[in-house]
């Protein structure tokens, strides 16, 4: 069965960065591309990037570039996106997914 | 970048009534990378349809996808209550891949 299990909640500061991680199971990790997508106060999904999980090379929505660096780890098959200079307008539910399969979210709230 | 615009934002609908969601492209998508997704509340969306007409695997016969160009649609036979959810279109033709703002599907 597949599945992608993504870390738990953050709670972080503004100001301070965030590591998300995304294990994959089930299937063969470098096959499939990796995309990442913000889901915002359970309104609409904005994707922020694929990552090939063979080579490492990342496409990134514009909006997202300087915010989200996507990762992979090949010997462990999991995931990473890394957030930076957060503010609350990242409060939002991260997912990965396979396109066909979604992880189950990370919350992230940024707060004080 | 394309905007997809689904129409309606919300609606309701009786058991047994048909029911069709469109989404919209501001410019033109290839059917292949046209796929929709069902999400419930506390939950990651399901691929429920993709490449524009295909099933994905569990999804009730009831539910049919169609379209091509700058126009597709989502249509369920007959409303059943588990259809409740919300439907977002996704396209991932060209950079940056894009979402529909999303139908909120209730059930009446």
């Amino acid at each position: 069965e597949v599945q992608l299990q993504q870390s738990g909640p953050e709670l972080v500061k503004p100001g301070a960065s965030v590591k998300m991680s995304c294990k994959a199971s089930g299937y063969t990790f470098t096959d499939y591309y990796m995309k990442w997508v913000k889901q915002s106060h359970g309104k609409s999904l904005e994707w922020i990037g694929d990552i090939n999980p063979n080579n490492g090379d990342t496409f990134y929505n514009q909006k997202f570039k300087g915010k989200a660096t996507l990762t992979v780890d090949k010997s462990s098959s999991t995931a990473y996106m890394q957030l930076n200079s957060l503010t609350s307008e990242d409060s939002a539910v991260y997912y990965c997914a396979r396109g066909d399969c979604w992880g189950q979210g990370t919350t992230l709230t940024v707060s004080s | 970048q394309i905007v997809l615009t689904q129409s309606p934002a919300i609606m309701s609908a009786s058991p047994g009534e048909k029911v069709t969601l469109t989404c919209s492209a501001s410019s033109s998508v290839s059917s292949s990378y046209l796929y929709w997704y069902q999400q419930k509340p506390g939950s990651s969306p399901k691929l429920w349809i993709y490449s524009t007409s295909n099933l994905a695997s569990g999804v009730p016969a009831r539910f049919s996808g169609s379209g091509s160009g700058t126009s597709y649609s989502l249509t369920i036979s007959s409303m059943e209550a588990e259809d409740a959810a919300s439907y977002f279109c996704h396209q991932w033709s060209s950079y940056p891949f894009t979402f529909g703002s999303g139908t909120k599907l209730e059930i009446k």
